[in-house]
């Protein structure tokens, strides 16, 4: 049984990084399909952040690029997201989810509440 | 604001029929990409509810149903139960922004 978790800081100051991961758990990272991060605003929105396959190439959304890297660690069969200098406009619960050869996210983590404030 | 649209919310009576619609553009649905379909309970993650516009994943009940015409999709819910109380959301692929796409999800209330 498939299984990720996301973990990290539940408070980010504005202007600092966020950084979460994603522990895998049930299925290696370097097998097979691609991982990556959506998260959903208050509002009910839902973003796709990006997302990397497991044998290279890494996509992100554009309005997000300049601002994310997501990475793996394959020791740890865990991978990250990086979010540079955010706002408030950044608060959201952000899920980690494992995505098909299409764009079917079919494993999702519970989600971590992101709170941007100083 | 989402690039798919959907209406904010549905409501029906126990037994009684709702859908939900899920309109894009030319960049998305109408350039012919798949449509997903996702159930979400609160304080929960999103589940797979109906993939590839039509198909329903093991564990889905047959009262749930997918189709889609041109620029549109659509979420049917035939003998509504209490149980279906949730949040629906649609998703597809956009080759203008190169990625995944949501809309911005639909309450479906049982009276």
């Amino acid at each position: 049984q498939v299984q990720l978790q996301e973990s990290g800081p539940g408070l980010v100051r504005p202007s600092e990084t966020l950084s979460l991961t994603c522990t895998v758990s049930g299925y290696s990272l370097t097998s097979g399909f691609s991982w990556g991060w959506i998260r959903q605003f208050p509002g009910r929105g839902l973003e796709w952040i990006g997302d990397f396959s497991h044998n290279g190439g890494t996509y992100y959304t554009p309005s997000l690029s300049s601002r994310v890297t997501i990475s793996m660690d394959p020791s740890r069969n865990q991978f990250s997201l990086r979010m540079t200098s955010v706002t408030a406009a950044d608060a959201a619960v952000y899920y980690c989810a494992r995505r098909d050869g299409s764009i079917i996210f079919d494993r999702w983590g519970q989600g971590t509440l992101v709170t941007v404030s100083s | 604001q989402s690039v798919l649209t959907q209406p904010p919310s549905v409501s029906g009576a126990p037994g009684q029929k709702v859908s939900i619609s899920c309109t894009g553009g030319t960049s998305n649905i109408g350039a012919g990409y798949d449509v997903n379909w996702y159930r979400q309970v609160p304080g929960t993650a999103p589940q797979l509810l109906i993939s590839y516009n039509i198909n329903r994943p093991a564990g889905v009940p047959d009262r749930f149903s997918g189709s889609k015409s041109g620029s549109s999709a659509s979420l049917a819910i035939t003998g509504l139960q209490a149980e279906d109380e949730a949040n629906y959301y649609c998703q597809s692929y956009d080759n203008s922004l190169s990625g995944s796409i949501f809309g911005g999800g639909t309450k479906v209330t049982v009276l």
